[in-house]
């Protein structure tokens, strides 16, 4: 199974800052690589597809980059709406696995 | 707007049986690959299975915990997709998302969950 291992698991951020979170993918996996917001007591929501493509209706401020076993993704301009939780996911190979989950808690 | 509003989730024995449903709207359900995820409390996300359309041939597919025991079927008359359960563990208690997965890529759409228990 290709294992996702995101880092870091929290950031403690304050709003208007710019936000890094990678995502190590132990075998290559192309640019087969989303990655998904989860509030509280919410369902996930698709934030980026196949590495850097970006979705109808989600902020400019998310973006997405990275190949092969590498990826990030990055929030420009925090605000206080993106505290969440992040995870990645791979649709490489069977099973499609996620990443941990990165904590997004703003000041 | 698409919708996916699971159900049949509950409480249930360790060894018994569930059948969680979910009802599609808003997008051609027949055309799109559909998939389970599940989330256990306080836990990260966790891919159960898909199934394909029938121009794919509606093959399944599964993750190692749950395969012989969970199986992943749809019926495109109805806008259905289902989730059967058999031989459940505790390991199995978890919020179950249906999904749109078109074409095995990113995941689309979300459901709103629904809770299953397996306790005794």
């Amino acid at each position: 199974d290709t294992v996702l291992t995101q880092s870091p698991d929290f950031q403690s951020v304050t709003p208007n800052e710019k936000v890094t979170i990678t995502c190590r993918a132990s075998q290559s996996i192309g640019s087969s690589l989303h990655w998904y917001q989860q509030k509280p007591d919410q369902s996930p929501r698709l934030l980026i597809k196949y590495t850097s493509q970006s979705i109808s209706g989600v902020p400019s401020r998310f973006s997405g980059s990275g190949s092969g076993t590498d990826f990030t993704l990055t929030i420009n301009s925090l605000e206080a709406e993106d505290a969440a939780v992040y995870y990645c996911h791979q649709s490489r190979s069977l099973p499609h696995t996620f990443g941990q989950g990165t904590k997004l808690e703003i000041k | 707007e698409v919708q996916l509003v699971e159900s049949g989730g509950g409480l249930v024995e360790p060894g018994g049986s569930l059948r969680l449903s979910c009802a599609a709207s808003g997008f051609t359900f027949s055309n799109v690959w559909m998939s389970w995820v599940r989330q256990a409390p306080g836990k990260g996300l966790e891919w159960v299975g898909r199934v394909k359309s029938k121009t794919n041939g509606v093959t399944t597919d599964y993750a190692a915990p749950v395969k012989g025991r969970f199986t992943v079927s749809r019926d495109d008359s109805k806008n259905m997709l289902y989730l059967q359960m058999n031989s459940l563990r505790s390991e199995d208690t978890a919020m179950y998302y249906c999904t749109t997965h078109p074409g095995g890529g990113q995941i689309d759409n979300w459901g709103q969950g629904t809770l299953v228990t397996v306790s005794s």
